[in-house]
C-alpha cells in the first residue's frame, strides 16, 4: 500500500512568512495527526483529525497556526506569520482508528527552516 | 501529566554487541507502549508495541516487555548489526479514542563495523 505522503520536503523562508504543508494519508486511514519535531527532541502533537473533524488541538498555536481537512482525506498545515521557533520537522502521520491501541504510519515529514 | 524518559544518546556499539535502551513512562491507568525507529533520512517507522501489562512486543530481533510495575518498556537487540544504526524513540498512547502518542526525546544508535 502507498505510504503517507508529504510536501514539500524541505521549506526555507523568512520570519513573518506564510507556509503550508501538505499531507496524504494512507487510503481509508480515518484518523489524521500533525506532529511538530524540533531538532533533538521527541515529535510532539499539534492536532488531530478524525475523518473531517477535529479530536485535539490542545497543544496548537492557534495565533499563528491553522490545520484543515476537508472531506476527511487529505490535510494541510498552516503557518503565518512564522517565528524562528518555528524551525522544525513537521511530520503527518495517519491510523485506520483513533484508539490508543492503533499504530500510526508516519510520512518523511518537512523540514521548515526560517531564516 | 503523561511523558517518556528515554536514556540520553548517542550509543555506540561494536557490530554483534548487545544493546538497551531504556525507556520508563508516567501516565495514569493503561497507556499502550510503542518504540518507533527512525532511519537516516527517512521519516518514523514502528518498531514493536505492547498494549497491556507484561505483553512483548518484538520485531526484527527487537524486543521489549510492558513492566507495570517499573512503569517501563526497555528496548532490547542481541546482536546489533550496522544497519541498526539509526534513532529509537519510546512513545506512549493514552486516552480513550485519542491516540495521539507523546514521545520521549530520542536516543541515536550508532553501530561500528
Amino acid at each position: 500500500e502507498a505510504g503517507v505522503a508529504q510536501s514539500p520536503r524541505y521549506k526555507i523562508i523568512e520570519k513573518r512568512q506564510s507556509v503550508a504543508f501538505w499531507c496524504n494519508p494512507i487510503s481509508g486511514h480515518a484518523t489524521l495527526y500533525w506532529y511538530q519535531q524540533i531538532l533533538g527532541q521527541g515529535p510532539k502533537l499539534l492536532i488531530q483529525f478524525q475523518n473531517n473533524g477535529v479530536v485535539d488541538d490542545s497543544q496548537l498555536p492557534k495565533d499563528r497556526f491553522s490545520a484543515e481537512r476537508l472531506k476527511g482525506v487529505d490535510s494541510t498545515l498552516k503557518i503565518q506569520p512564522a517565528k524562528l521557533e518555528d524551525s522544525a520537522v513537521y511530520l503527518c502521520a495517519s491510523s485506520p482508528r483513533g484508539d490508543r491501541g492503533a499504530p500510526q504510519h508516519f510520512g518523511d515529514g518537512t523540514r521548515l527552516s526560517i531564516l | 501529566g503523561n511523558s517518556v524518559t528515554q536514556m540520553e544518546g548517542p550509543v555506540t556499539l561494536s557490530e554483534e554487541a548487545f544493546l538497551t535502551i531504556n525507556c520508563t513512562y508516567t501516565a495514569t491507568g493503561y497507556p499502550s507502549l510503542f518504540w518507533y525507529v527512525q532511519y537516516p533520512g527517512e521519516g518514523l517507522q514502528l518498531l514493536l508495541k505492547a498494549t497491556k501489562a507484561d505483553d512483548k512486543g518484538s520485531n526484527k530481533g527487537f524486543e521489549a516487555t510492558y513492566r507495570k510495575e517499573t512503569t517501563s518498556f526497555h528496548l532490547e537487540k542481541g546482536s546489533v548489526q550496522v544497519s541498526d544504526s539509526a534513532v529509537y524513540f519510546c512513545a506512549l498512547s493514552h486516552g480513550g479514542s485519542q491516540g495521539n502518542l507523546i514521545f520521549g526525546k530520542g536516543t541515536k544508535l550508532s553501530v561500528k563495523p
